[in-house]
């Protein structure tokens, strides 16, 4: 296990497209992360998962993201009808849940979107 | 609701010297952790050092320590025999008792030759 893998890397696309980034934790994690980050920012929290429950959303997460996490292994974070103030950086991170309050998040590289 | 504050945009520190980053933070709870995680340019962010509010002894990891001071709501990080390869974004974050970290805006962290 290498560890938390973020797809893609970097995506580019037209204001008002949609976008999917895909998120493959720790294959032993139960929870899982997304968090957003600009430019001069920390990481922003957005959702996670326990399992494949979403237990919390931030008010960040308009109606135009959602999340999902089938199966309880990988998670996609989807962006619709993208607008300019989403270009950020998403980041992925997993971790066993009862070592979270031990702050064992492993995060991945994350996937930068930039929209035009 | 919980803030975490980061005062220094950025810092810099000659190798082998020792440098101090700043973190503040705003809380109505009395259990708590406050982590510093390190975010290297284009990889992955990692935790550095953790501290349990109950605890009042201040971590400390290698080279890597913190002053908590719990009335004052400072968590600072102490870098010493600082190391090229320390050069990094750094965040403060903290984290109650519910499931998420809230950090801070970070300090970039350069170190020189």
């Amino acid at each position: 296990d290498t560890g938390v893998s973020q797809n893609p890397r970097h995506k580019i696309t037209k204001r008002g497209q949609n976008v999917t980034f895909r998120c493959d934790p720790i294959s032993e994690h139960n929870r899982l992360y997304w968090y957003r980050q600009t430019l001069g920012q920390g990481p922003e929290f957005l959702t996670y998962f326990q399992n494949e429950a979403q237990l919390e959303k931030s008010r960040l997460l308009s109606d135009r993201f959602s999340a999902e996490r089938p199966k309880g292994s990988f998670s996609t974070l989807e962006i619709q009808r993208t607008e300019q103030g989403d270009s950020a950086m998403y980041l992925c991170a997993s971790s066993l849940g009862l070592r979270v309050s031990l702050g064992e998040l492993f995060f991945g590289e994350g996937s930068r979107l930039t929209v035009l | 609701a919980q803030t975490v504050t980061q005062s220094q945009p950025e810092m810099s520190v000659q190798e082998a010297e020792t440098v101090t980053l700043s973190c503040t933070y705003d809380t109505s709870e009395s259990d708590y952790y406050l982590f510093w995680y390190k975010q290297p340019p284009s990889r992955q962010m990692i935790l550095v050092i953790r501290q349990e509010a109950y605890k009042q002894q201040n971590a400390t990891e290698n080279r890597f320590s913190v002053n908590f001071q719990k009335a004052a709501k400072s968590f600072s990080l102490k870098i010493s025999d600082s190391q090229l390869g320390d050069a990094a974004m750094y965040f403060c974050a903290y984290k109650d008792n519910t499931d998420k970290l809230i950090f801070g805006t970070g300090t970039r962290l350069q170190v020189f030759p």
